[in-house]
């Protein structure tokens, strides 16, 4: 099976600019789960969607949103970008033994 | 709440020498932990996972990780470093079944000296 794929791998944008980073789950997976990695903040969680609805969010301010597609695909998009949103980006897919497999991520540089 | 704590930021092991990376766990329930692996400038790997069976669980690259709800401690463990497992290791704690939010550890630097 493929796994998790995350596009664009990178990304450099500025203040005040929006982005949009897509995931593809592992086939059969219908969970997403987004996580933001940081030097300062470490891996952190960002919000979950199973079947198209979000299950979870984690402490991040409404600039950041997500949905999911019927084909489980997701997108998370960030409006207004502040210099502090450079991170990586994870994407993970949950199985059915509730383990989380992520994908190699997008790395978003903020100018 | 559930949180993490993992001991050391970094580690430094001789090749051939054990390897021990210690995790601390607080959860209001039975939790499932996790230890993953993250190689530069990629994403994070699973190593293995505890999900309320047996307590010493092994994992891939030859890995292990031993539960101890006494201690409230998911140490992982490897007999024998290799240059490979030089990487970035993080300990991760869910609420289990039904709760899909990971919390992470800070992470731990290994490094294989020759």
């Amino acid at each position: 099976k493929a796994g998790v794929t995350q596009t664009p791998r990178y990304l450099i944008k500025t203040r005040g600019q929006q982005v949009t980073l897509s995931c593809s789950p592992i086939s059969g997976h219908r969970s997403v789960s987004w996580y933001q990695q940081t030097p300062g903040q470490g891996l952190q969680f960002l919000f979950e969607y199973f079947s198209e609805t979000q299950r979870n969010k984690g402490n991040f301010p409404g600039r950041f949103s997500g949905r999911q597609f019927s084909n489980s695909r997701s997108e998370m998009n960030v409006s207004t970008l502040e210099l502090g949103d450079s991170a990586l980006y994870l994407c993970a897919s949950l199985d059915r033994q509730e383990t989380q497999y992520f994908g190699p991520g997008t790395r978003l540089l903020v100018l | 709440a559930q949180s993490v704590t993992q001991l050391g930021s970094h580690v430094s092991v001789s090749e051939g020498a054990l390897v021990l990376l210690r995790c601390n766990y607080s959860s209001s329930v039975p939790p499932y932990l996790f230890w993953y692996v993250q190689y530069p400038n990629q994403g994070l790997q699973l190593l293995l996972k505890y999900t309320s069976a047996a307590t010493l669980v092994k994992g891939i690259n030859g890995f292990e990780a031993e539960f101890k709800k006494s201690e409230t401690s998911f140490h992982l463990t490897k007999p024998s470093a290799h240059m490979s497992d030089a990487a970035e290791y993080f300990c991760a704690v869910s609420e289990g079944f039904g709760n899909e939010k990971l919390t992470f550890g800070t992470g731990t630097r290994l490094t294989i000296i020759p």
